[in-house]
């Protein structure tokens, strides 16, 4: 089945500067692949998603990149902001045919943004 | 808020106890999810299903059961087998399970601890 790797667990960056994330997925059926934040106490959202015929998404200061060949994505902040601070997750949905979407997810990242 | 309602948000069991964490969605959302989280492992799948009265086993499906009798509704029942069953439960939905990319949406949570 598929796994996701996703690197580093924490992240401690200083207000306005950047923060990537980073995530390999092991299936290359995978096609679809989703970024979820969850606050503390909160449920994950969805804040960015990517195909798997697109190279690169952006969302204002929120980017994903998905390099299909080596199998791996990332997700790129910029000019980072206290309400940054979070955790992330990256997934990858593999579609199996008799099964349906299985999305799989990776260990998340806890980001700290520093004021 | 979300329209996907975990129950309850707290749960505390004796050991040796079958408990059944409820998850209903009003979305009208073909698929839905069970996950559990445990402190730096992320989201971890137990069990999902397509349509009505179809599931299949996620990566952890031991020591769980499930059923899907109504679209609305997928509980998730915590058997005495599962060896360490204290964590924090995730239900999600998501609208089509004929297409890879559709956004997860995810219930508030139980937390269940089992003494």
């Amino acid at each position: 089945g598929e796994n996701v790797e996703q690197h580093p667990s924490t992240l401690s960056v200083q207000e306005g500067d950047s923060a990537v994330i980073k995530c390999t997925y092991s299936d290359s059926a995978s096609n679809y692949f989703p970024w979820y934040k969850q606050e503390l106490g909160k449920r994950p959202q969805l804040i960015i998603d990517i195909r798997s015929n697109v190279g690169e998404k952006k969302d204002q200061r929120i980017a994903v990149t998905l390099n299909k060949t080596a199998k791996h994505f990332s997700l790129h902040i910029t000019e980072t902001q206290p309400e940054d601070s979070a955790v992330y997750f990256c997934a990858a949905n593999l579609m199996i045919k008799a099964a349906g979407n299985k999305l799989t997810f990776g260990g998340g990242t806890r980001v700290l943004v520093k004021p | 808020d979300g329209g996907i309602t975990q129950s309850p948000k707290y749960l505390f069991r004796k050991e040796g106890q079958n408990v059944t964490l409820s998850c209903e969605q009003n979305l009208n959302h073909d698929a839905m999810y069970w996950y559990r989280q445990d402190p730096g492992q992320g989201l971890r799948l137990i069990y999902y299903s397509q349509i009505v009265n179809d599931f299949q086993k996620g990566d952890i499906a031991e020591g769980y059961s499930v059923s899907r009798e109504k679209k609305e509704s997928f509980p998730l029942t915590v058997t005495s087998a599962q060896k360490n069953p204290t964590a924090f439960y995730l239900c999600a939905s998501s609208r089509r399970h004929t297409a890879a990319d559709t956004e997860a949406f995810f219930g508030q949570g139980t937390r269940l601890t089992v003494v």
